[in-house]
């Protein structure tokens, strides 16, 4: 089954410990995307990648960091996590453009992140 | 600046009712809009996209360039239509959603 997968799920961390948020797609999609969701702001892009070794900067990217060392996989990794990334966090994965109209962005399930 | 408006943070209708959510854009080339819609514990799925001028649902969606706005319509909203709707806007020209800039969104609530 085509997919993105993210864990865990829920995550309750405590300020500063350093975490790990996996995200894996299995349609050798070139893009991949995280986005934080959260009431009255609505998804805000983080990071995004073009493709292995490429990545770049979205809106919100301050606090996070990613890596792209294989197309399945994009990380988000959160080194000193502040209260103020709790949030809900989404994956998504999409082809490369001009073959993007047939094929829509596919969201992981989402991973609800709780900083103390 | 490249920007989605979504002006209604919720909207509630009673069921056969027409609803509209709204959506403005910004963006200085031509745009590539998107809504995609997230039902209660379920992923973000898209639900149509302006190129494709398709109905899906029920809904539609029509790009004034004009207005800079991109409205979802159904003429009959039914209870299973609840959900919250984000309108998305590509930063690519090209047709990928790999990069897009979501509205705040709106919540549709249809009351029996």
């Amino acid at each position: 089954e085509a997919q993105v997968t993210q864990n865990p799920r829920y995550l309750i961390t405590v300020t500063g410990k350093k975490l790990t948020v996996t995200c894996s797609q299995n349609m050798n999609h070139e893009y991949m995307s995280w986005y934080r969701q959260d009431p009255g702001l609505g998804l805000r892009q983080i990071y995004y990648s073009m493709n292995v070794e490429v990545t770049d900067k979205g809106d919100v990217p301050e606090g996070y960091k990613v890596s792209r060392k294989e197309k399945r996989n994009f990380p988000l990794i959160l080194e000193s996590p502040s209260p103020n990334q709790t949030s809900l966090y989404f994956c998504a994965s999409s082809p490369a453009p001009g073959t993007g109209y047939n094929s829509p962005l596919h969201f992981g399930n989402g991973t609800r992140l709780t900083v103390t | 600046a490249q920007r989605v408006t979504q002006p209604e943070k919720l909207l509630s209708v009673f069921k056969g009712a027409p609803v509209e959510l709204k959506c403005n854009y910004s963006y200085s080339g031509s745009p590539e809009l998107f809504w995609y819609v997230q039902y209660s514990r379920q992923r973000l799925q898209l639900l149509l996209r302006h190129i494709s001028r398709e109905s899906i649902k029920g809904f539609t969606a029509d790009l004034n360039k004009g207005e800079t706005s991109f409205h979802l319509k159904k003429p009959f909203a039914q209870e299973e239509d609840s959900a919250m709707y984000y309108c998305a806007l590509s930063r690519n020209y090209g047709g990928s959603q790999g990069n897009l800039i979501f509205g705040k969104g709106t919540k549709l609530s249809v009351k029996p």
